[in-house]
């Protein structure tokens, strides 16, 4: 069990460019999350996974959002057209069930 | 909509002193209750969890959690706290849905 990986750890980006960002989660787990962190606020839910259906999206996840996760394993988040409101630590999430989520480092995005 | 309030935003005591760091959930349903610590620059880890059962719960460094239903709280406690304590500490809960809601944090800073 190597945890749940996530890369880049950081990430700069221009205004208006695209970027992907990717998250390997535990092996087992079948259920994967996205949240997203601002500074000095707790995470914020995006979406989850259940094996390769996304099952839910929050509102928050606007049309320059997509996520995947082909196969039910490793998944990627991408936002188009980046703006500066989405600076964030982007946190990705596994579990099997309802009551341990195991989360990776994060990716840092900075939009510039 | 459930929420989650961390009633202080920071919390700074003296090493070896006891602290608790407060948390109230909004929910009229069972719910499953979180707390997470975050160091810097790092993801989110699991210290305890409170699914059913017995109120006081164990978690991990030597902190507990006890749930109220009546007050509708979750505090986080610990007898005596260490500078490797200073972090970020997060309360979350689930109501049986697939997404944790988060408290906004409570800093923790252990002073010599």
């Amino acid at each position: 069990d190597t945890g749940v990986s996530q890369n880049p750890r950081h990430k700069i980006t221009k205004r208006g460019q695209n970027v992907t960002f990717r998250c390997d989660p535990i092996s087992e787990h079948n259920r994967l999350y996205w949240y997203r962190q601002t500074l000095g606020q707790g995470p914020e839910f995006l979406t989850y996974f259940q094996n390769e259906a996304q099952l839910e999206k929050s509102r928050l996840l606007s049309d320059r959002f997509s996520a995947e996760r082909p196969k039910g394993s490793f998944s990627t988040l991408e936002i188009q057209r980046t703006e500066q409101g989405d600076s964030a630590m982007y946190l990705c999430a596994s579990s099997v069930d309802l009551y341990g989520y195991t989360f990776g480092s994060g990716t840092r995005l900075t939009v510039v | 909509a459930q929420s989650v309030t961390q009633l202080d935003s920071q919390v700074p005591v003296f090493e070896e002193a006891p602290v608790e760091l407060r948390c109230n959930y909004s929910s009229s349903v069972s719910v499953y209750l979180f707390w997470y610590v975050q160091y810097p620059n790092q993801g989110l880890q699991l210290l305890l969890k409170y699914l059913s059962g017995s109120t006081l719960v164990k978690g991990i460094n030597g902190f507990e959690a006890e749930f109220n239903k009546s007050q509708t709280s979750f505090h986080l406690r610990k007898p005596s706290v260490h500078i490797s304590d200073t972090a970020e500490y997060f309360c979350a809960a689930n109501q049986g849905a697939q997404k944790l809601v988060f408290g906004q944090g409570t800093r923790l800073t252990i002073n010599p």
